[in-house]
């Protein structure tokens, strides 16, 4: 089952500072969402993409989806302390058909943003 | 709302025990499914259902079974289980729609010794 597959695996960064996270899939997709995980609690949506946009803002988040690359990257302006967290890019890779919904998940990258 | 529940929170098997794992959610979600997330890992589905008394298979079925006799509710079975099963264990249900984002519980931390 396609995968998809986060760099960098560890980020840490000082608060203020941009937070870039990618991720890379290897078919096609009906849209790729983005979670967020904080330590030992539920996955969190953060935003969708659909197929047929490339870019997405939502507060002090920017997410680009590049389809003919398979990639996407995931933006988080002026970081936080709170911000720290496992993020994880997740695919809908119906392409046509019906997958029910069903996502594949990267592996993640986990973000420390330190005071 | 309490949107996605999971009971119990955490949990320790000794191998061979069964055990299930129970998933509520109130927002009246036509789909629902059961993760697995392993250590460095993303999460993999087990099983999904796309609605009462319908349930398939996900990535990681082996050695699991599942069940959604009532629409808020779906279940997740060990019969035997094994310490290839220790684990954290989501939950997660969505609208039934094009654009789906799916609402996650807290999980459950199981460990097979």
């Amino acid at each position: 089952s396609q995968q998809g597959e986060e760099d960098p695996q560890a980020l840490s960064i000082q608060e203020g500072e941009n937070a870039t996270m990618n991720c890379s899939y290897k078919t096609s997709i009906n849209n790729l969402q983005w979670y967020r995980q904080n330590s030992g609690r539920g996955l969190v949506h953060l935003i969708l993409i659909r197929s047929n946009e490339r870019e997405k803002h939502s507060g002090r988040l920017r997410v680009t989806l590049d389809t003919s690359k398979k990639s996407s990257s995931l933006l988080i302006t002026a970081s936080r302390a709170a911000d720290t967290a496992s993020y994880f890019c997740a695919t809908d890779d119906r392409a046509g058909g019906t997958s029910y919904g069903k996502l594949t998940f990267g592996q993640g990258t986990i973000l420390t943003v330190h005071p | 709302n309490a949107g996605v529940t999971q009971t119990p929170k955490f949990r320790v098997l000794k191998t061979g025990q069964s055990m299930t794992l129970l998933c509520a959610q109130d927002m009246n979600h036509e789909y629902m499914y059961w993760y697995r997330q392993d250590p460095g890992m993303g999460l993999r589905l087990i099983h999904y259902s796309v609605g009462e008394g319908t349930t398939a298979k996900g990535e990681v079925p082996d050695g699991y079974n599942v069940s959604r006799l009532k629409k808020q509710n779906f279940l997740l079975g060990l019969e035997s289980a094994a310490p290839s099963q220790t684990s954290v264990y989501f939950c997660a249900s969505s609208y039934l729609n094009y654009y789906n984002e799916q609402f996650f519980g807290p999980g459950t931390r199981l460990t097979v010794l």
